[in-house]
């Protein structure tokens, strides 16, 4: 149980262009999703956390408007990265909680993002 | 963000040794959870904590939820080299924070 998949596991993209990102849990209903960017050799770094139908909430420093999350059911977040920079190339790792009505965070496998 | 001491930062070990890291924080935290991440892969969990003193084991792994909620660790015993991997604390109360990692080697 608690499996959680992420679509692409990488993407090569130019700059300028935009980029998505699907999270879904596969076998349980997510009360939350959560969206963290992970920098070689560092710890995961939360970007923001969503609620089904409800709009994300972001960390501070984060921009909602170049990181857009849509968390349309509860079994699917997408993060969408606009206009797309080389400084946007990272890991980005999703996350979803509520399985067995804990809410411990399980991951995704992460996607690897490269702007060039 | 990071609000959790996690140490060490790395550890190389011999197969067969047994390991030992720890988190301790400022903050009392509900529960205590830890990670393994391989390379290029999302972090899975290994352990959950939910009560304070509690000690849980899973195979070769034990982790403890310290009595003052503010700190919990982990070992690994017999060490072998699929191990290798970086270890992450978490503690979780109305959000989480990680800790930084335990990178550890593990020489055959």
């Amino acid at each position: 149980g608690a499996v959680v998949s992420q679509h692409p596991s990488r993407v090569i993209c130019k700059s300028g262009t935009s980029v998505k990102i699907e999270c879904r849990s596969l076998d349980f209903q997510a009360t939350t999703m959560f969206w963290y960017r992970q920098f070689p050799k560092q710890s995961l770094m939360l970007m923001a956390t969503s609620n089904e139908g409800s709009k994300a909430t972001y960390e501070q420093g984060v921009e909602k408007d170049k990181f857009l999350i849509n968390h349309a059911s509860l079994t699917l977040s997408t993060l969408t990265v606009t206009s797309a920079h080389p400084e946007d190339s990272s890991f980005y790792i999703c996350s979803a909680s509520g399985f067995g009505g804990h809410y411990e965070q399980y991951f995704g496998p992460g996607t690897r993002l490269t702007v060039t | 963000g990071q609000q959790l001491n996690q140490s060490p930062q790395s550890m190389f070990i011999q197969e067969g040794e047994d390991v030992s890291m720890n988190c301790t924080s400022s903050s009392i935290f509900n529960t205590w959870l830890w990670y393994k991440q391989d390379p290029g892969e999302g972090p899975v969990l290994l352990i959950a904590l939910y009560k304070a003193g509690e000690l849980t084991s899973n195979g070769r792994l034990t982790a403890q939820f310290g009595i003052t909620r503010k700190d919990s660790f982990l070992n690994i015993s017999a060490s072998i080299p699929s191990d290798v991997g970086i270890y992450f604390c978490a503690g979780q109360s109305n959000d989480m924070r990680f800790g930084a990692g335990t990178r550890l080697t593990v020489k055959p």
